[in-house]
């Protein structure tokens, strides 16, 4: 079946230890994405990717990085830096890149819930 | 700004019910596409619709119906016969389809309505 597996399902975090989620696809999609889920503040864009080796800040890039080397695959660190980073993950990919990209549909993962200890 | 309100934050209906999610936007442009996303206690999020901003067309798809209206920057979800399964959190969703090249364009989410179905 195509899609996107988040691992792991839960996570749980250290102080001042990074930690890192995975995410990949197997849908052969252009643009990947991550986004932070609040209680009560909807969907946030942390990172996005249309492309291998590129990688564009969303709105709320600060403690946190990301990397494409692969077309399947687009991991989150959650850094130190990130002082709440207690929320729940959600990678999503596009089939279409550039302006296109935010006019299709997102196919998502099941997330992964963050907590720190 | 963009922007999109959903001013619904729960609601719980009894099944059978029938019930409408609201979803008022805010935008500039011309063009642009709106989605409805449903996010089950599963956590993932899954594609239910997408409109562009030319196609004023009601849609029908099983008990789910979508009214678009661009007169009040409206796109409702209207669930007929709402059963237990359709608990979930259901987002609705902005995209602006500016011709510019650019990547700073963007999703513009609500912040979710929580619906309940109660047997």
């Amino acid at each position: 079946d195509g899609g996107i597996t988040q691992s792991p399902k839960y996570l749980f975090r250290k102080e001042g230890q990074n930690v890192t989620l995975s995410c990949e696809q197997n849908l052969n999609h252009d643009a990947m994405y991550w986004y932070r889920q609040d209680p009560g503040q909807g969907l946030r864009l942390i990172y996005y990717s249309q492309i291998v080796n590129d990688f564009q800040k969303g709105d709320i890039a600060e403690g946190y990085s990301v990397s494409r080397e692969k077309k399947e695959s687009f991991p989150l660190t959650v850094t130190s830096a990130q002082k709440n980073p207690t929320a729940f993950y959600l990678c999503a990919s596009s089939p279409r890149t550039g302006s296109a990209a935010t006019n299709e549909k997102l196919f998502f993962g099941s997330g992964t819930q963050l907590s720190v200890l | 700004a963009q922007k999109v309100t959903q001013a619904q934050t729960e609601i719980s209906v009894v099944e059978k019910e029938d019930v409408t999610l609201d979803c008022v936007y805010e935008t500039r442009d011309t063009t642009y596409y709106l989605f409805w996303y449903k996010q089950p206690p599963s956590g993932e999020l899954v594609f239910l619709i997408r409109r562009n901003s030319f196609d004023e067309q009601n849609e029908i798809s099983g008990r789910y119906s979508w009214n678009f209206q661009k007169s009040t920057s409206s796109f409702n979800f209207t669930i007929t016969a709402s059963q237990v399964v359709d608990s979930a959190v259901y987002f609705c969703a902005l995209s602006e389809a500016r011709g510019s090249a650019g990547n700073n364009r963007k999703l513009i989410w609500g912040l979710g309505t929580s619906l309940a179905v109660n047997p």
